[in-house]
């Protein structure tokens, strides 16, 4: 079946530390996505990938670092410099990015909790 | 530029009663507006878009919603709730980004509870 994976599930931090949630796709989608969510406040743009070797920032990039080296693939990575870096982090895909009708299809999430 | 209002952060219905969840966009260029539901610790599925073909949309699970434009609405309806109905459901518009891109903005959310 195609979909989006995301692991780990659960992921616990210290402070400090930097981590990486990964997410892949077998859909052979050109643009990827990845959001924060937080309760009552709703899916927020961290960084967005409309093809291999590219990525853009959304609208709250900073303490996140990505990479696109492959087109199944675009791990994301939570540094020290994130404030508050506890959520739920979703990835999705889209077949294009310059189409506004498309789809964007979902993974099952990962919970980052900073102990 | 485009934005999402959901009215209602916490819906509450009978089983078997009508689900009514509101959406209200703003957008300079006509929208194009999504529905996601969430259920507890999973990521969105989508229950429904509209593209501006027919302003009345039908989704999965016996959803559906209404493009008006002159209220600026896609309220998402089901006449007749279920249990497993209960979920957060997040309203979306596809707005420009850049000339060319699109990205989408989500409301906030409603988590709709249905009652035995």
């Amino acid at each position: 079946d195609g979909g989006i994976t995301q692991s780990p599930k659960y992921l616990f931090r210290k402070e400090g530390q930097n981590v990486t949630l990964s997410c892949e796709q077998n859909l052979n989608h050109d643009a990827m996505y990845w959001y924060r969510q937080d309760p009552g406040q709703g899916l927020r743009l961290i960084y967005y990938s409309q093809i291999v070797n590219d990525f853009q920032k959304g609208d709250i990039a900073e303490g996140y670092s990505v990479s696109r080296e492959k087109k199944e693939s675009f791990p994301l990575t939570v540094t020290s410099a994130q404030k508050n870096p506890t959520a739920f982090y979703l990835c999705a895909s889209s077949m294009q990015f310059t189409r506004g009708t498309d789809t964007q299809y979902f993974g099952p999430g990962t919970r980052l909790t900073v102990l | 530029a485009q934005s999402v209002t959901q009215l209602g952060s916490h819906v509450s219905v009978s089983e078997g009663a009508l689900v009514l969840l509101r959406c209200n966009y703003s957008s300079s260029v006509p929208p194009y507006l999504f529905w996601y539901v969430q259920y507890p610790n999973q990521g969105l599925q989508l229950l429904l878009k509209y593209t501006s073909a027919a302003t009345l949309v039908k989704g999965i699970n016996g959803f559906e919603a209404e493009f008006k434009k002159s209220e600026t609405s896609f309220h998402l309806t089901k006449p007749s709730a279920h249990m497993s109905d209960a979920a957060e459901y997040f309203c979306a518009v596809s707005g420009t980004l850049v000339s060319g891109t699109y990205k989408y903005i989500f409301g906030t959310g409603t988590r709709l509870k249905v009652l035995a």
